[in-house]
Formats: C-alpha cells, sequence, structure tokens
C-alpha cells in the first residue's frame, strides 16, 4: 500500500515570496490533515479536509494561508506572502475516515521549507 | 482545548534498560490518547491508542497507561535497543468529542548501546 506522498521535500524561498505544497493521500483515505511542525515542537494542526469539505481551520492563518482539495483526493497548501517564522516542515495525514474515535493518522515525510 | 506536556525533552538511557515517557494533559479527560515515533527527516508513525476505559495497552515490547485521575499517560519500552532511539509523541483530541489530534512537543530518546 502506497503511503502519504508530499513534495517537494525542500523549499527554499526568500520572505515575502509564495510557496504551493502538495500532498496525495492514501487511497480511499476521506480524512485528510494539514500540520505545521516548527524546530523542536510537535505537529500543529492548520486545517483538516473531510473529503473535499472543511471540517476545522480554526488555526490557520488565514490571512496568509491557503488550502484546497477540489476533488477529494489530493490537497495543495500555499503561503502568500512568507515570512520568516513559516520555517518549518509542512506535514500531510490521512486517515479513513473521521467517525470512529481514535482512529490513526498517516503522515507523509513532509515539506522542509525554509525562509530567508 | 487541549494542552498537552511531556515534560522530558530529551532522555538517555543504557540499551536493555525500560525507558518510561510522560505525557500529561490539562482541562478535559480526552475519550483517547495515542502515542506516535518519529525518526528525524519523517513524518510521525502511529504506535499505540489507549481509550478512557482502558488502564493499559501492550504491543511488544511497548506498554501504555492512562490514569485520568492524574491526567497523565506513561509510555514505557522495555529492553530498549538503539534502534528504539526517536523522538515519541503523544497526541489527544483537540476539543472533546471526536476532533482532531493536537500534539506534544515530543520526548527524544537516546539508546545508548
Amino acid at each position: 500500500e502506497a503511503g502519504v506522498a508530499q513534495s517537494p521535500r525542500y523549499k527554499i524561498i526568500e520572505k515575502r515570496q509564495s510557496v504551493a505544497f502538495w500532498c496525495n493521500p492514501i487511497s480511499g483515505h476521506a480524512t485528510l490533515y494539514w500540520y505545521q511542525q516548527i524546530l523542536g515542537q510537535g505537529p500543529k494542526l492548520l486545517i483538516q479536509f473531510q473529503n473535499n469539505g472543511v471540517v476545522d481551520d480554526s488555526q490557520l492563518p488565514k490571512d496568509r494561508f491557503s488550502a484546497e482539495r477540489l476533488k477529494g483526493v489530493d490537497s495543495t497548501l500555499k503561503i502568500q506572502p512568507a515570512k520568516l517564522e513559516d520555517s518549518a516542515v509542512y506535514l500531510c495525514a490521512s486517515s479513513l475516515a473521521q467517525g470512529l474515535k481514535g482512529e490513526k493518522l498517516f503522515f507523509g515525510s513532509g515539506t522542509q521549507l525554509s525562509v530567508l | 482545548s487541549q494542552k498537552i506536556e511531556q515534560n522530558s525533552e530529551a532522555l538517555n538511557i543504557q540499551e536493555g534498560k525500560t525507558a518510561t515517557l510522560t505525557c500529561n494533559y490539562t482541562n478535559y479527560s480526552p475519550a483517547y490518547l495515542q502515542w506516535y515515533r518519529q525518526d528525524p527527516g519523517r513524518g510521525p508513525v502511529f504506535l499505540l491508542l489507549i481509550r478512557e476505559n482502558e488502564k493499559e495497552k501492550r504491543k511488544e515490547r511497548l506498554k501504555v497507561t492512562f490514569d485520568t485521575t492524574l491526567k497523565q499517560s506513561l509510555f514505557h519500552i522495555t529492553a530498549s535497543q538503539p534502534a528504539d532511539s526517536a523522538t515519541y509523541l503523544c497526541a489527544l483530541p483537540l476539543h472533546s468529542g471526536n476532533t482532531p489530534l493536537v500534539f506534544g512537543k515530543g520526548t527524544r530518546l537516546s539508546v545508548i548501546a
């Protein structure tokens, strides 16, 4: 079974530039998450999708971050414009479906973003 | 919302000993708690789930306990090996009910041969 795919693996940009990350979840997984992990911290939830609808985006900085999952499969996370404090690893995760309490998450390897 | 404390940033132990990692939470008691392992440059990998009505869960050399009175979970690795060296994260629902997970900062475990 293929895992969660993310690209690019690394990205270096200058502040105020734009950047986009792509995620393809495990086939059949209805729920998709984007997490931000700053060095030395645990993953912090940015947004959760159930199929192509947003379930929770309460911690997404909407003035600069946006995400979409148009066909309910793969997803794109965008930052525009980037700030120095956005330097982090952006992790995508998927789960079979929300509705079962305690369902485990499957994570991709992440995109490491450096903002200079 | 939930707050999580993993009170050891780093833990060094000798090979063969038992590693014990702590996860404390505030606010409401969650319906379940999960533990993940994260290696450098990789995403977290699920290890164990324990529910509020379970005191203890085991999987091979791993054991998790859940004390809702103390608001604490303990994660044990018995007969530790250098290959167990990694960061271990605990995770709970963000709010009561079936909501997204919030993660602790993690504890970096180093098993020394």
